[in-house]
Protein backbone atom coordinates (compact mmCIF):
# COMPACT_ATOMS: atom_id res chain seq x y z
CA UNK A 1 0.00 0.00 0.00
CA UNK A 2 2.03 3.27 -0.93
CA UNK A 3 1.01 5.67 1.49
CA UNK A 4 2.00 9.39 2.51
CA UNK A 5 1.69 10.05 5.93
CA UNK A 6 1.71 13.65 7.51
CA UNK A 7 0.50 14.85 10.91
CA UNK A 8 -3.06 16.21 10.77
CA UNK A 9 -1.71 18.89 13.66
CA UNK A 10 -3.64 21.33 13.90
CA UNK A 11 0.36 23.26 14.32
CA UNK A 12 0.08 26.44 16.33
CA UNK A 13 3.16 29.04 15.87
CA UNK A 14 3.64 32.84 16.87
CA UNK A 15 3.94 34.77 14.08
CA UNK A 16 7.77 35.02 13.41
CA UNK A 17 8.23 31.73 14.73
CA UNK A 18 9.64 28.47 12.49
CA UNK A 19 6.83 26.15 11.14
CA UNK A 20 8.26 22.76 10.56
CA UNK A 21 6.11 20.41 8.94
CA UNK A 22 6.83 16.82 7.96
CA UNK A 23 5.86 13.61 6.10
CA UNK A 24 6.81 10.07 5.15
CA UNK A 25 5.97 7.63 2.53
CA UNK A 26 6.43 4.07 1.83
CA UNK A 27 7.23 4.19 -1.76
CA UNK A 28 10.80 3.46 -2.11
CA UNK A 29 10.88 4.18 -6.10
CA UNK A 30 9.26 7.91 -5.57
CA UNK A 31 11.25 10.64 -7.09
CA UNK A 32 9.46 13.81 -7.00
CA UNK A 33 8.34 15.54 -4.39
CA UNK A 34 6.02 18.32 -3.47
CA UNK A 35 4.31 20.54 -0.88
CA UNK A 36 0.70 22.27 -2.32
CA UNK A 37 -0.91 25.09 0.55
CA UNK A 38 -4.26 24.71 0.07
CA UNK A 39 -6.51 27.33 1.98
CA UNK A 40 -9.95 26.68 2.62
CA UNK A 41 -12.44 25.92 0.27
CA UNK A 42 -9.70 26.80 -2.62
CA UNK A 43 -7.53 24.31 -4.36
CA UNK A 44 -4.11 23.18 -3.85
CA UNK A 45 -1.26 25.68 -4.71
CA UNK A 46 2.47 24.34 -5.38
CA UNK A 47 4.70 25.93 -2.83
CA UNK A 48 7.90 23.86 -3.72
CA UNK A 49 8.98 20.90 -5.58
CA UNK A 50 12.03 18.45 -4.68
CA UNK A 51 13.45 15.63 -6.22
CA UNK A 52 17.41 15.24 -4.87
CA UNK A 53 18.33 14.72 -1.48
CA UNK A 54 19.42 17.59 0.62
CA UNK A 55 17.67 21.09 1.23
CA UNK A 56 15.75 23.58 -1.67
CA UNK A 57 15.40 26.80 -0.67
CA UNK A 58 12.64 29.56 -1.72
CA UNK A 59 12.59 33.11 -0.05
CA UNK A 60 10.47 31.51 3.49
CA UNK A 61 10.29 28.16 2.49
CA UNK A 62 13.03 25.24 2.64
CA UNK A 63 12.57 21.94 1.85
CA UNK A 64 13.91 18.87 3.12
CA UNK A 65 14.22 15.43 1.46
CA UNK A 66 15.72 12.07 2.74
CA UNK A 67 15.24 9.49 0.55
CA UNK A 68 17.04 6.90 3.07
CA UNK A 69 14.58 7.56 5.27
CA UNK A 70 11.95 8.40 2.89
CA UNK A 71 11.22 11.19 5.19
CA UNK A 72 11.09 15.24 3.33
CA UNK A 73 9.77 18.12 5.04
CA UNK A 74 9.06 21.44 4.96
CA UNK A 75 10.33 24.59 6.98
CA UNK A 76 8.47 28.05 7.38
CA UNK A 77 10.40 30.76 8.44
CA UNK A 78 9.38 33.66 9.84
CA UNK A 79 5.89 32.67 9.77
CA UNK A 80 3.02 35.00 8.83
CA UNK A 81 -0.57 34.61 9.69
CA UNK A 82 -1.62 34.25 5.90
CA UNK A 83 0.33 31.04 5.83
CA UNK A 84 -2.38 29.34 7.56
CA UNK A 85 -3.91 27.24 5.87
CA UNK A 86 -3.69 23.30 5.00
CA UNK A 87 0.00 21.93 3.90
CA UNK A 88 -0.38 18.63 1.27
CA UNK A 89 2.98 17.00 0.73
CA UNK A 90 2.13 15.02 -2.66
CA UNK A 91 4.67 12.57 -4.02
CA UNK A 92 5.18 10.65 -7.34
CA UNK A 93 6.42 8.14 -9.12
CA UNK A 94 8.17 10.30 -12.32
CA UNK A 95 9.19 8.10 -15.31
CA UNK A 96 8.44 4.78 -13.70
CA UNK A 97 5.03 4.87 -15.97
CA UNK A 98 3.44 6.38 -12.97
CA UNK A 99 1.91 9.83 -13.48
CA UNK A 100 -0.03 10.17 -9.82
CA UNK A 101 0.11 12.38 -7.40
CA UNK A 102 0.01 10.62 -3.99
CA UNK A 103 -1.43 12.83 -1.22
CA UNK A 104 -0.88 13.43 2.86
CA UNK A 105 -4.13 14.12 4.24
CA UNK A 106 -2.64 17.59 5.17
CA UNK A 107 -1.05 19.20 8.33
CA UNK A 108 -3.23 22.60 9.03
CA UNK A 109 -1.07 25.31 10.27
CA UNK A 110 -2.14 27.97 12.49
CA UNK A 111 0.03 31.43 13.07
CA UNK A 112 -1.12 33.17 15.67
CA UNK A 113 -0.44 36.78 15.67
CA UNK B 1 -1.94 34.16 -18.74
CA UNK B 2 -5.08 31.88 -18.20
CA UNK B 3 -4.24 28.86 -14.86
CA UNK B 4 -6.75 25.85 -15.12
CA UNK B 5 -10.43 26.81 -15.53
CA UNK B 6 -12.81 24.67 -14.05
CA UNK B 7 -16.58 24.43 -14.71
CA UNK B 8 -19.03 25.13 -13.23
CA UNK B 9 -17.44 25.97 -9.38
CA UNK B 10 -20.51 24.14 -7.75
CA UNK B 11 -23.49 21.74 -8.77
CA UNK B 12 -25.85 19.46 -6.59
CA UNK B 13 -27.31 16.69 -7.93
CA UNK B 14 -29.73 13.62 -6.86
CA UNK B 15 -28.73 10.69 -6.46
CA UNK B 16 -28.72 8.69 -9.63
CA UNK B 17 -28.00 11.14 -12.15
CA UNK B 18 -24.78 11.29 -14.05
CA UNK B 19 -22.62 14.86 -14.01
CA UNK B 20 -20.07 16.23 -16.29
CA UNK B 21 -17.63 18.47 -15.27
CA UNK B 22 -14.96 20.44 -17.59
CA UNK B 23 -11.80 21.43 -17.44
CA UNK B 24 -9.58 24.05 -19.71
CA UNK B 25 -5.59 23.47 -18.85
CA UNK B 26 -3.31 25.85 -18.60
CA UNK B 27 -1.45 27.45 -21.97
CA UNK B 28 1.00 25.24 -22.70
CA UNK B 29 0.46 22.12 -20.93
CA UNK B 30 -1.10 19.38 -22.84
CA UNK B 31 -1.96 16.55 -19.55
CA UNK B 32 -4.70 16.56 -17.46
CA UNK B 33 -5.78 15.06 -14.36
CA UNK B 34 -8.33 14.97 -11.99
CA UNK B 35 -8.60 14.11 -8.36
CA UNK B 36 -11.44 13.76 -6.11
CA UNK B 37 -11.06 15.46 -2.72
CA UNK B 38 -13.48 14.60 0.54
CA UNK B 39 -13.86 17.13 2.89
CA UNK B 40 -10.91 16.59 5.46
CA UNK B 41 -8.93 14.49 3.42
CA UNK B 42 -6.11 14.56 0.81
CA UNK B 43 -6.72 14.44 -3.05
CA UNK B 44 -6.98 11.44 -4.62
CA UNK B 45 -6.17 10.50 -8.10
CA UNK B 46 -9.00 9.75 -10.10
CA UNK B 47 -7.55 9.75 -14.04
CA UNK B 48 -4.95 11.21 -16.29
CA UNK B 49 -5.11 12.09 -19.71
CA UNK B 50 -2.38 12.37 -22.67
CA UNK B 51 -2.81 12.74 -26.20
CA UNK B 52 -6.55 12.19 -25.92
CA UNK B 53 -6.45 8.66 -23.87
CA UNK B 54 -5.97 7.53 -20.50
CA UNK B 55 -2.65 7.44 -19.45
CA UNK B 56 -3.64 5.89 -16.08
CA UNK B 57 -6.77 5.06 -13.53
CA UNK B 58 -6.26 5.43 -9.60
CA UNK B 59 -8.59 3.05 -7.71
CA UNK B 60 -12.15 4.57 -8.82
CA UNK B 61 -15.22 2.42 -10.16
CA UNK B 62 -16.47 2.79 -14.02
CA UNK B 63 -18.87 4.97 -13.12
CA UNK B 64 -16.09 7.40 -13.44
CA UNK B 65 -14.75 8.29 -16.88
CA UNK B 66 -13.68 10.90 -18.94
CA UNK B 67 -12.02 12.51 -22.26
CA UNK B 68 -9.51 14.59 -23.87
CA UNK B 69 -10.14 16.67 -26.47
CA UNK B 70 -7.84 17.93 -29.39
CA UNK B 71 -7.63 21.06 -27.39
CA UNK B 72 -6.39 19.22 -24.73
CA UNK B 73 -9.29 20.18 -22.27
CA UNK B 74 -11.22 17.44 -20.82
CA UNK B 75 -14.45 16.37 -19.36
CA UNK B 76 -15.00 14.46 -16.32
CA UNK B 77 -18.15 12.08 -16.35
CA UNK B 78 -19.68 10.28 -12.82
CA UNK B 79 -22.77 7.82 -13.81
CA UNK B 80 -25.28 7.05 -11.15
CA UNK B 81 -23.89 9.04 -8.45
CA UNK B 82 -24.07 8.40 -4.94
CA UNK B 83 -24.04 10.63 -2.25
CA UNK B 84 -20.31 9.77 -1.52
CA UNK B 85 -19.58 11.16 -4.42
CA UNK B 86 -20.07 14.29 -3.23
CA UNK B 87 -16.53 15.94 -2.75
CA UNK B 88 -14.25 18.97 -4.27
CA UNK B 89 -13.23 17.62 -7.94
CA UNK B 90 -9.60 19.08 -9.05
CA UNK B 91 -8.11 19.14 -12.19
CA UNK B 92 -4.84 19.38 -12.85
CA UNK B 93 -2.64 20.08 -15.98
CA UNK B 94 0.91 19.67 -16.39
CA UNK B 95 3.13 20.02 -19.50
CA UNK B 96 5.45 16.60 -21.00
CA UNK B 97 7.84 18.97 -22.59
CA UNK B 98 11.08 19.29 -20.13
CA UNK B 99 11.61 20.69 -17.65
CA UNK B 100 8.85 19.54 -15.52
CA UNK B 101 7.63 22.25 -13.26
CA UNK B 102 4.94 19.86 -11.24
CA UNK B 103 1.03 20.21 -11.60
CA UNK B 104 -0.83 23.34 -11.67
CA UNK B 105 -4.59 22.83 -9.97
CA UNK B 106 -7.78 24.56 -10.92
CA UNK B 107 -10.86 26.10 -8.78
CA UNK B 108 -12.46 22.99 -8.59
CA UNK B 109 -16.14 22.10 -9.14
CA UNK B 110 -17.65 21.32 -5.30
CA UNK B 111 -20.00 18.22 -5.74
CA UNK B 112 -23.11 17.89 -3.88
CA UNK B 113 -25.13 14.59 -3.88
CA UNK B 114 -28.75 14.95 -2.64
Amino acid sequence: QKEVEQNSGPLSVPEGAIASLNCTYSDRVSQSFFWYRQYSGKSPELIMSIYSNGDKEDGRFTAQLNKASQYVSLLIRDSQPSDSATYLCAVERSGAGSYQLTFGKGTKLSVIP
Amino acid sequence: DAGVTQSPTHLIKTRGQQVTLRCSPKSGHDTVSWYQQALGQGPQFIFQYYEEEERQRGNFPDRFSGHQFPNYSSELNVNALLLGDSALYLCASSSTEAPFYGYTFGSGTRLTVV
